[in-house]
């Protein structure tokens, strides 16, 4: 079975300081991988994905993941977070199209002025 | 154009009581999946429809929950006799059958008393 992990439960960061959050993932093949945010009271929105080739990919609000498939992992970082990034952040996988996705845990951001 | 709304926003009930949780999806989205988030945790996959049928209920939790899509649009997550740990928010999302992104609505806050 697939998992995902984010080993980090909560980061702070100083506004205008880089963002690096973690994620591992578990499975046979190379799954689909994405990273949602859900502020507060809100739904998941998606922010990028990775299906295949490049494995840096860039989405929406400045941030970027990177794939790495020899550590199983799905980094997403900001170089520079506003204050508006304080949020909880889930990575996620999928096997195929038309299929559950699977969470980790999720990491929550705390932004300091 | 109109994303993914769900009724209610916010549910209080009763031990023992039976509830409707509804998911309106964006139009044209044939695949549609309920996850329930619980606090301090990333969402789980409960139920996969494609069309009018559940292509995958696998997450279901046990036989007091039931999810229908009679039309193939709309969508109803029943829960009877609700327990205290149902409390959660439950999350719709849909999505076009052959595309990985899957797009979330608000969610429904059932609180069980």
């Amino acid at each position: 079975a697939q998992s995902v992990t984010q080993p980090d439960i909560h980061i702070t960061v100083s506004e205008g300081a880089s963002l690096e959050l973690r994620c591992n993932y578990s499975y046979g093949a190379t799954p689909y991988l994405f990273w949602y945010v859900q502020s507060p009271g809100q739904g998941l929105q998606l922010l990028l994905k990775y299906f295949s080739g490049d494995t840096l990919v860039q989405g929406i609000k400045g941030f970027e993941a990177e794939f790495k498939r020899s550590q199983s992992s799905f980094n997403l970082r900001k170089p520079s977070v506003h204050w508006s990034d304080a949020a909880e952040y889930f990575c996620a996988v999928v096997k195929a199209a038309g299929n559950k996705l699977t969470f980790g845990g999720g990491t929550r951001v705390l932004v300091k002025p | 154009g109109a994303g993914v709304s769900q009724t209610p926003s916010n549910k209080v009930t009763e031990k023992g009581k039976y509830v409707e949780l509804r998911c309106d999806p964006i139009s044209g989205h044939t695949a549609l999946y309920w996850y329930r988030q619980s606090l301090g945790q990333g969402p789980e996959f409960l139920i996969y429809f494609q069309g009018t049928g559940a292509a995958d209920d696998s997450g279901l939790p046990n036989d007091r929950f039931f999810a229908v899509r009679p039309e193939g649009s709309v969508s109803t997550l029943k829960i009877q006799r609700t327990e205290r740990g149902d409390s959660a928010v439950y999350l719709c999302a849909s999505s076009f059958s052959r595309e990985y992104e899957q797009y979330f609505g608000p969610g429904t806050r059932l609180t069980v008393t």
